[in-house]
């Protein structure tokens, strides 16, 4: 597996708290992802990283932040929790060659369940 | 708005029997299609890529075909085996775009 680490794998909080979830790589890629999964829609992107304090934002980013403050970490911040952010959170990372088009494959987390209640 | 449609959503076969998922895209400009297993329970993992001059490329008992005038693509698993069972997505990248699409995934359960 690429050396990625999502931190927590689990957690169960209440809405309207603020939630932090952490993506840790150790392959130095340039883009990292955050992507969320809910039965029914596959993965949706959240934000994106293409460098250190470059990001973007996805098709899902309501509600969400993320900060990159180094290349081996990407936080996703939920700023104050809701129901409907219960999902299963994946971190990926790619390495662009070329052109800067995404020509590369995505290595992903394991993924962080997340429970809003 | 670029998009990939995948189909059928979900299939359950007989282990040892052969299977063909299909992926649409309407992505342009194209740069590549991958598909991806996800196993229950983990992050999804890249099966095979397929570039605009290739129409067939096999990874063991998988192999995906792209047809880049009809912008179809298909991964046929021979011989399923109980581990086949996962989700496979289809995932296109556009040329310069940092961003690729993803399809919704196929659901395929294998019996004994």
């Amino acid at each position: 597996d690429a050396g990625i680490t999502q931190s927590p794998r689990h957690k169960v909080t209440e809405t309207g708290t603020p939630v932090t979830l952490r993506c840790h790589q150790t392959e130095n890629h340039r883009y990292m992802y955050w992507y969320r999964q809910d039965p029914g829609h596959g993965l949706r992107l959240i934000h994106y990283s293409y460098g250190v304090k470059d990001t973007d934002k996805g098709e899902v980013s309501d509600g969400y932040s993320v900060s990159r403050s180094k290349t081996e970490d990407f936080l996703l911040t939920l700023e104050s929790a809701t129901s409907s952010q219960t999902s299963v959170y994946f971190c990926a990372i790619s390495e662009s060659k070329g052109t800067g088009g995404t020509n590369e494959k995505l290595f992903f987390g394991s993924g962080t369940q997340l429970s809003v209640l | 708005k670029n998009q990939v449609e995948q189909s059928p959503q979900s299939l359950i076969i007989l282990e040892g029997k052969n299977c063909t998922l299909q992926c649409n895209y309407t992505v342009s400009p194209f740069s590549n299609l991958r598909w991806y297993k996800q196993d229950t329970g983990r992050g999804p993992v890249s099966l095979t890529i397929m570039t605009f001059s290739e129409n067939t490329k096999s990874n063991g008992r998988y192999t995906a075909t792209l047809d880049a005038d009809t912008k179809q693509s298909s991964l046929h698993i021979t011989a399923s085996q109980l581990s086949d069972s996962a989700s496979y997505i289809c995932v296109v990248a556009s040329g310069g775009s940092y961003i690729p699409t993803f399809g919704r995934g196929t659901s395929l359960i294998v019996h004994p």
